[in-house]
């Protein structure tokens, strides 16, 4: 099956702080997306970015399809941005049924 | 437009017991998927529906794990004589087509003792 590898796992920030997080697959994809999960488990979705870029708000990111790559940036951190962001792809060629296979996530903190 | 609506949240049971979830998707939502999140790791698939119909089942679905999406709206997931190792989280998502992003709901945890 697609790998998935999120760096860092972990990150911790001052409030107010930008920060990169990356998110490498490894065979071609149709479908890409990222998920913040708060500390209470829900898992909210950020961007559904098989390529190109997008921005809402304070986040962006980024899907480079051809190098099997995706960043999401997080613009002036805040506390509430602190939880698990996971990336989730779905293979390219196969039956789209949407079906996604999750990274192990970046856990995020940010310090007041 | 609720968002996903899942219950119960929270379930405790003991080991041999059969358990039952339900998922209600939002409701222009055709598609929807269960996915199990353990500790410290990132969801991963369970089953996929298209309407009423069960398209796909991953490895991870034992025979004891049976769900069903009847007249294609809200879906129940089983778990006959349950065990420790199925204490998890049960994540449900719906989507209204393969291109599109999910929303999940808030999922359901179960703890087998």
């Amino acid at each position: 099956g697609i790998q998935v590898e999120q760096s860092p796992p972990d990150l911790i920030l001052q409030e107010g702080a930008n920060s990169t997080l990356r998110c490498n697959f490894s065979d071609s994809v149709n479908n890409l997306q990222w998920f913040h999960q708060n500390p209470w488990g829900q898992l909210i979705n950020l961007f559904y970015i098989p390529s190109g870029t997008k921005q809402n708000g304070r986040l962006s990111a980024t899907t480079v399809a051809t190098e099997r790559y995706s960043l999401l940036y997080i613009s002036s951190s805040q506390t509430t941005d602190s939880g698990v962001y996971f990336c989730a792809v779905e293979k390219a060629g196969g039956t789209s049924y949407g079906k996604l296979t999750f990274g192990q996530g970046t856990i995020l903190t940010v310090h007041p | 437009d609720t968002g996903v609506s899942q219950n119960p949240r929270h379930k405790i049971t003991k080991r041999g017991q059969n358990v039952t979830f339900r998922c209600d998707p939002i409701s222009e939502h055709n598609r929807l998927y269960w996915y199990r999140q353990t500790l410290g790791q990132g969801p991963e698939f369970l089953t996929y529906f298209q309407n009423e119909a069960q398209l796909e089942k991953s490895r991870l679905l034992s025979d004891r794990f049976s769900a069903e999406r009847p007249k294609g709206s809200f879906s129940t997931l089983e778990i006959q004589r349950t065990e420790q190792g199925d204490s998890a989280m049960y994540l449900c998502a719906s989507s209204y087509r393969a291109g599109a992003g999910y929303t999940f709901g808030s999922g359901t945890r179960l703890t087998v003792v």
